[in-house]
């Protein structure tokens, strides 16, 4: 059974950094790409980054690019999200996501929620 | 990139069909076969229900079925039960390498 459990959420001042982690199991983790897809409250899905299954290319969205940093430790299973510069637009709860190839979602964690506030 | 553009909200009677419309362009939802539907209920994670336009992950209802046609793609869910009260959601791969979403269609059965 594919498991996601995503960690390291909480609650951060403006211009802070935090670092999420989602640790993987029932599937051979380094096959796989995996993603970060994030939801503010109250509001839709969006896409935040996506990882190859060797780590040597990734995939950011604009809104991320230069602040967040998606990684991933194949021989620890686990998934790594590295946010710096945060604002309070960047609140959200923050999903853990294994890919279908590099193009579709088949598996989300339970979520993460980070809140930017002083 | 522009999210993909989903009805805001939908409603049904019990045992009645519904359809979600998802319009894109040729640089996502027409380009590629990388359609897929996800279902939420409030505060749980989003479930997978479509995949590859029209492909159902097992121990997803056969009620739920999805189609493409040029830059809009569709799920129709029939025989609706008051469970399928939800948000839904498509996403595309995109020209870019990204992933898009749909802002999300609201559910609610009658």
């Amino acid at each position: 059974e594919v498991q996601l459990l995503e960690s390291g959420g909480g609650l951060v001042q403006p211009g802070g950094s935090l670092r999420l982690s989602c640790a993987a199991s029932g599937f051979t983790f380094s096959s796989y790409a995996m993603s970060w897809v994030r939801q503010a409250p109250g509001k839709g899905l969006e896409w935040v980054s996506t990882i190859s299954g060797s780590g040597g290319s990734t995939y950011n969205a604009d809104s991320v690019k230069g602040r967040f940093t998606i990684s991933r430790d194949n021989s620890k299973n686990t998934l790594y999200l590295q946010m710096n510069s945060l604002t309070a637009e960047d609140t959200a709860v923050y999903y853990c996501a294994k890919m279908y190839g590099i193009t579709q979602i088949d598996y989300w964690g339970q979520g993460a929620l980070v809140t930017v506030s002083s | 990139q522009s999210a993909l553009t989903q009805t805001a909200s939908v409603s049904g009677s019990p045992g009645q069909s519904i359809t979600i419309s998802c319009t894109g362009t040729s640089s996502d939802v027409g380009g590629y076969n990388s359609v897929s539907w996800y279902q939420q209920h409030p505060g749980k994670a989003p479930k997978v229900l479509i995949y590859e336009v029209s492909n159902r992950p097992s121990g997803v209802s056969y009620r739920f079925s999805g189609s493409k046609s040029g830059n809009t793609a569709s799920l129709t869910i029939s025989g609706l039960q008051a469970e399928d009260e939800a948000d839904y959601y498509c996403s595309s791969y995109t020209s870019s390498s990204n992933v898009v979403f749909g802002g999300g269609t609201k559910l609610t059965v009658l």
